[in-house]
C-alpha cells in the first residue's frame, strides 16, 4: 500500500515552461487536494477535488490547473511558470470531507 | 470563511520542558480540528484530531490537545517535550459547511535542544 506518490520530487524549471506534478493514490479515496507550502503561510489550498470528473478551486487557484479523470490520479499542472510559483507542493487525499488528510511526500519546484 | 492563528512562529525548548502551542480558529459552528506534525524533510502527518465527544484528545507520541469552543482554541500540549519532537506543528481547521477544505494555520516551528 503506496497511500499518495507525488512525482517529480524535485524540479527545477525556466520562466514561461510548462510542467504537470503528478499525484496518485491507491486507497481509493475520493477527495484529492493539492497544497502549497511556503515559508511562514502554512499550506494553502490550490485546488481539489470531491471525486473523478469533479474539481474545484482553492485559495489560491491563479496559474495552476488540474483534472480528475480517474480516481486514482490528481495531476496539477502549471501552465506557464512564475518565480512566484518557487513552492514545496502537496497533495493529500482523504475517504470523505471530514476525515483527516493523506499527504504525499511533496514536491520541491524551482523556477528561475 | 474559516481562518485558524498559530500565535507562536517558533518556539525554543530544552528537553524535558513542557510545551503549549496555541491555534485560534474563527468559525461560529461546529469544526473538526487537527493538529500535524512536519519533520524536516518529511510530509505533514497527522497528530491528533477531534470531532466530537470529550475535548480533550490525546494522540500519538504522548501529545495531547484540549478543545475550548468558548475560546474557539485548540491547543497542543507535551508535558516533557524530547529532542526528536524538534519539527513543524500546524493546527488545521474543517467547518462542515465548506467540508471539502481543509485550512491551515501558518504553523509553529519547535526546536528542542538536547
Amino acid at each position: 500500500n503506496a497511500g499518495v506518490t507525488q512525482t517529480p520530487k524535485f524540479q527545477v524549471l525556466k520562466t514561461g515552461q510548462s510542467m504537470t506534478l503528478q499525484c496518485a493514490q491507491d486507497m481509493n479515496h475520493e477527495y484529492m487536494s493539492w497544497y502549497r507550502q511556503d515559508p511562514g503561510m502554512g499550506l494553502r489550498l490550490i485546488h481539489y477535488s470531491v471525486g473523478a470528473g469533479i474539481t474545484d478551486q482553492g485559495e489560491v487557484p491563479n496559474g495552476y490547473n488540474v483534472s480528475r479523470s480517474t480516481t486514482e490520479d490528481f495531476p496539477l499542472r502549471l501552465l506557464s511558470a512564475a518565480p512566484s510559483q518557487t513552492s514545496v507542493y502537496f497533495c493529500a487525499s482523504r475517504p470523505t470531507g471530514h476525515q483527516p488528510q493523506h499527504f504525499g511526500d511533496g514536491t520541491r519546484l524551482s523556477i528561475l | 470563511a474559516q481562518s485558524v492563528s498559530q500565535h507562536n512562529h517558533h518556539v525554543i525548548l530544552s528537553e524535558a520542558a513542557s510545551l503549549e502551542l496555541g491555534c485560534n480558529y474563527s468559525y461560529g459552528g461546529t469544526v473538526n480540528l487537527f493538529w500535524y506534525v512536519q519533520y524536516p524533510g518529511q510530509h505533514l502527518q497527522l497528530l491528533l484530531k477531534y470531532f466530537s465527544g470529550d475535548p480533550l484528545v490525546k494522540g500519538i507520541k504522548g501529545f495531547e490537545a484540549e478543545f475550548i469552543k468558548s475560546k474557539f482554541s485548540f491547543n497542543l500540549r507535551k508535558p516533557s517535550v524530547q529532542w526528536s519532537d524538534t519539527a513543524e506543528y500546524f493546527c488545521a481547521v474543517n467547518a462542515p459547511g465548506s467540508a471539502r477544505q481543509l485550512t491551515f494555520g501558518s504553523g509553529t516551528q519547535l526546536t528542542v535542544l538536547p
